[in-house]
């Protein structure tokens, strides 16, 4: 069964600290790998996605994320959080052959203090 | 372009009770997604619909079920709710039903007594 692992149930950072949020999952085949982000009371928003090509995606408010395939990882970094990053994190997986179903870990839980 | 809109919002039902949500995609987006999302158990697959088919189905009991309308739009029916239902449960609709990001609405929030 596909699963997706988020080693960090609870971040707690300084703001100006670099974050860096693991993300493993289990498939073999090929993949389509996403970072959504949920801040307080707002639904889930995408926070970058890669599809194929360069690794090293880049997406929105300074977030970028490196898939290694070898170690079947998608971690996300910013090198320097702000207090309204604060936020729950979550990555999803997608299964080339399963369309639309996504399959997400349990998220991360940051909090920024300022 | 406007964003994936769910209603109700927010909902109380009592156990035995049937509920229906609804969600309308983004206008030109032919698939549509729902997951239920609870603290002890994360984001859960329920169903995927693309052109009025269901495509996937998750792990979850006979007791939800859902059907897609001819202009995309969806609904999902938990019928005899648990109060294990309680939940929010989130509506994602995506271009496609292939290599397409899928976005999310609101959700709308269960809570059955």
């Amino acid at each position: 069964a596909q699963s997706v692992s988020q080693h960090n149930h609870h971040v707690i950072l300084s703001e100006a600290a670099s974050l860096e949020l693991g993300c493993n999952y289990s498939y073999g085949g090929t993949v389509n790998l996403f970072w959504y982000v949920q801040y307080p009371g707002q639904h889930l928003q995408l926070l970058l996605k890669y599809f194929s090509g360069d690794p090293l995606v880049k997406g929105i408010k300074g977030f970028e994320a490196e898939f290694i395939k070898s170690k079947f990882s998608f971690n996300l970094r910013k090198p320097s959080v702000q207090w309204s990053d604060t936020a729950e994190y979550f990555c999803a997986v997608k299964r080339g052959s399963t369309l639309g179903r996504l399959y997400f870990g349990r998220g991360t839980q940051l909090t920024v203090w300022p | 372009k406007a964003g994936v809109t769910q209603t109700p919002r927010y909902l109380i039902k009592t156990r035995g009770q049937q509920v229906t949500l609804s969600c309308s995609p983004i206008s030109g987006h032919r698939s549509v997604s729902w997951y239920q999302q609870t603290p002890g158990q994360g984001l859960q697959f329920l169903f995927e619909y693309f052109s009025e088919t269901q495509r996937n189905k998750g792990n979850f009991p006979g007791r939800f079920s859902g059907r897609q309308f001819s202009n995309s739009r969806s609904e999902m029916n938990v019928s005899t709710l648990e109060l294990g239902d309680s939940a929010l449960y989130l509506c994602a609709s995506s271009l496609t039903a292939s290599q397409e990001t899928q976005y999310f609405g609101p959700g709308t929030r269960l809570l059955v007594l």
